[in-house]
């Protein structure tokens, strides 16, 4: 089966501190593990997204994740945060084997980002 | 290239009414999804359409019926809404089979208010 947890529902920096937002996932196959991000009454943009080519994944905006299999964490970081950075993000897990198709989200962490 | 559409952005229900949600993806992708939003819970997954012609239940079916009416639209209805069903709704749409673990692309979403 298929889980994630987010560890944070919610997270404040100030602006120019780095960015750290925490995930750990259960699979019982080789996941693919996305971020999602969600600014306010919008839909969602994917950031970045690991498939098992290489641990780190690099994604738009500065935002990188790290695929560590030994801990089933998939924690996303920015060096630097901005104000943009405000928005909800989604770590997502995709079902392989007798779950085709379903994408399983945590349930979001709100970041906040003080001037 | 617009990618995900949905419409209406906007929709305000009485107890009962039914209503269609329509989803379009220019993108020529085979697999298409509804998922519904609701505060502190992700997104969850109603009903997914892995290629045209099929459609399988998410997590959450109850209360909604699909219709992949081509390979580009794929529309969610409900014939009896209810106050439980105030949400968003976001579809999404993916190039390949739900096996892949493909990104998935969403769009705008439909606030919905059932009163």
């Amino acid at each position: 089966a298929q889980s994630v947890t987010q560890l944070d529902s919610h997270v404040s920096v100030s602006e120019g501190t780095p960015v750290l937002l925490r995930c750990n996932y259960s699979s019982s196959y080789s996941p693919s593990l996305f971020w999602y991000v969600q600014h306010p009454n919008k839909g969602l943009q994917l950031l970045l997204k690991y498939t098992s080519a290489a641990t780190l994944v690099k994604g738009i905006n500065g935002f990188e994740a790290e695929f560590k299999k030994s801990e089933t964490s998939f924690h996303l970081t920015k060096p630097s945060a901005h104000m943009s950075d405000a928005a909800e993000y989604f770590c997502v897990v995709s079902g392989r084997g007798s779950t085709l198709g379903r994408l399983y989200f945590g349930r979001g962490t709100q970041l906040t980002v003080w001037p | 290239n617009a990618g995900v559409t949905q419409t209406p952005k906007f929709q305000v229900l009485k107890t009962g009414q039914s209503m269609t949600l329509q989803c379009a993806q220019d993108m020529n992708h085979n697999s298409m999804y509804w998922y519904r939003q609701d505060p502190g819970m992700g997104l969850r997954l109603i009903y997914y359409s892995a290629s045209e012609g099929t459609t399988d239940k998410g997590e959450v079916p109850n209360g909604y019926n699909v219709s992949r009416l081509n390979k580009r639209e794929f529309s969610l209805r409900l014939e009896s809404a209810a106050p439980s069903q105030t949400s968003v709704y976001f579809c999404a749409s993916s190039e390949g089979g739900p096996a892949r673990g493909d990104t998935q692309y969403f769009g705008p979403g439909t606030r919905l208010t059932v009163l």
